[in-house]
């Protein structure tokens, strides 16, 4: 597609509910990565995949948060039972390659009640 | 630890007149910068970034920056604000083995006519 493609774009869940976030980055990207972005907050790091592989996950706040990238293309962040603190916008952003211009998705917002 | 502070959460100027953004960071080593804008419900544009060479770097929509090692500062500049630069600016510096983005808190813009 023309640019990085984030679904749901808002998302609330049931505190204890699990939750999937989806990323289309753009076509032939290898490089992708995952912020979240709390209210009047800028963008904190969660993790970086090149092609299939996790090379970065030390910013995943807790056990509770899982990030797959299967075929190297879409990713996935997964949040398992919810809680209000995971309140916040999830941006994903995808690049050519290694330290090239990253390209950043409208995001997800997600509201935990 | 590395780090990027705003000192300005929001600024306000008139339309037309000049502009200046601030960024401080701290990074072990000559440190990658960027400058990105964020407008509401969008995702994030990146407006700059220097890597090396000339201090002085031009980006799109009539920005700058200039990077003064001395000061550790990455400073965002435009000669005349237009209405439709009111956003939220996000300095930030780049690891080098990492590639991930550590952001600042932002500085908020709004544009008076």
């Amino acid at each position: 597609g023309a640019g990085v493609s984030q679904s749901p774009r808002y998302k609330v869940a049931k505190r204890g509910q699990d939750v999937a976030l989806r990323c289309d980055p753009i076509s032939g990207h290898v490089s992708l990565f995952w912020y979240q972005q709390a209210l009047g907050q800028g963008p904190e790091f969660l993790t970086y995949f090149q092609n299939e592989a996790q090379l970065d996950k030390s910013g995943l706040p807790s056990d509770r948060f899982f990030a797959e990238r299967p075929e190297g293309s879409v990713s996935t962040l997964k949040i398992q039972r919810t809680q209000q603190e995971d309140s916040a916008v999830y941006l994903c952003a995808s690049s050519l390659s290694r330290q090239g211009e990253a390209f950043f998705g409208q995001g997800t917002r997600l509201t935990v009640v | 630890a590395q780090s990027v502070t705003q000192p300005d959460i929001h600024i306000t100027v008139s339309e037309g007149a000049s502009l200046e953004l601030r960024c401080n960071y701290s990074y072990g080593a000559t440190p990658y910068l960027f400058w990105y804008v964020q407008s509401p419900g969008q995702g994030l544009q990146l407006l700059l970034k220097y890597f090396s060479g000339d201090t002085l770097v031009q980006g799109i929509k009539g920005f700058e920056a200039e990077f003064k090692r001395s000061q550790s500062s990455f400073n965002l500049r435009k000669p005349s604000v237009h209405w439709s630069d009111a956003a939220e600016y996000f300095c930030a510096v780049g690891e080098y083995n990492t590639d991930k983005l550590i952001f600042g808190t932002g500085t908020r813009l709004q544009v008076f006519p």
